[in-house]
């Protein structure tokens, strides 16, 4: 266990509903990111918080949102999936600056069908 | 945008062989570099993070160097090990924002 919790493991849903995951980071970490890994794909950077605030926007679809809120625990929001949006998507954490690298969740593997 | 490159894509090794991969990344407003290993069905684990240019750390058969001046970072495994099979992952922070850009990733395949 990397102290870092993502739930929920497997979502499967239709094109065209929204979803939310969510991300716990591990204790004492304020920063909070997200990664899409798809099919045949690298992890891309969606977005990054720190301590409630958003920090940095990757690639992120205007679809997609994200919060972090004050117990720092983060959610993502997809809404009106595509079969394309299917994917893995992780979430990390790190204290500030990530000096001491990321601390990655499990993963949630979404599914649109 | 930062542009991370790792090569090679894949490799294939003998166990007991020796072996590295590169990653290239800009090299202006350089703040970070990131080394994680990626194993089937897991999560990516930290290895290494490096700020400053000559720096090199090293962790059991594994070891990593930096060069910030000409935006390059090797890793080298010594006498690979079937359990050193995975996905090795780079991954660079500038100083203009937040932002830490994953390579594609080198896959290791150490055959016994």
């Amino acid at each position: 266990d990397s102290g870092v919790t993502q739930t929920p493991k497997h979502l499967i849903t239709a094109t065209g509903q929204r979803v939310t995951l969510r991300c716990s980071p591990r204790s004492g970490d304020l920063s909070v990111y997200w990664y899409q890994q798809s099919l045949d794909q690298g992890l891309q950077f969606l977005i990054h918080y720190y301590n409630g605030e958003e920090r940095a926007k990757g690639n992120i679809l205007e679809r997609f949102s994200a919060q972090q809120f004050p117990d720092l625990h983060s959610e993502l929001n997809l809404s009106s999936l595509e079969l394309g949006d299917s994917a893995l998507y992780f979430c990390a954490s790190s204290v500030a600056g990530g000096n001491y690298g990321y601390t990655f969740g499990s993963g949630t593997r979404l599914t649109v069908v | 945008i930062l542009n991370v490159e790792q090569s090679p894509q894949s490799l294939h090794v003998q166990e007991g062989d020796s072996t590295n991969f590169t990653c290239s990344f800009p090299s202006s407003n350089f703040y970070a570099l990131h080394w994680y290993r990626w194993e089937t069905a897991k999560s990516p684990e930290a290895l290494f993070v490096m700020t400053l240019n000559g720096d090199e750390k090293k962790k059991g058969r594994i070891s990593a160097t930096l060069n910030t001046k000409e935006g390059y970072s090797y890793l080298y495994i010594k006498g690979s090990q079937p359990e050193d099979s995975a996905t090795y992952l780079c991954a660079s922070r500038n100083t203009g924002g937040f932002k830490t850009i994953f390579g594609a990733g080198t896959r290791l395949f150490v055959k016994a």
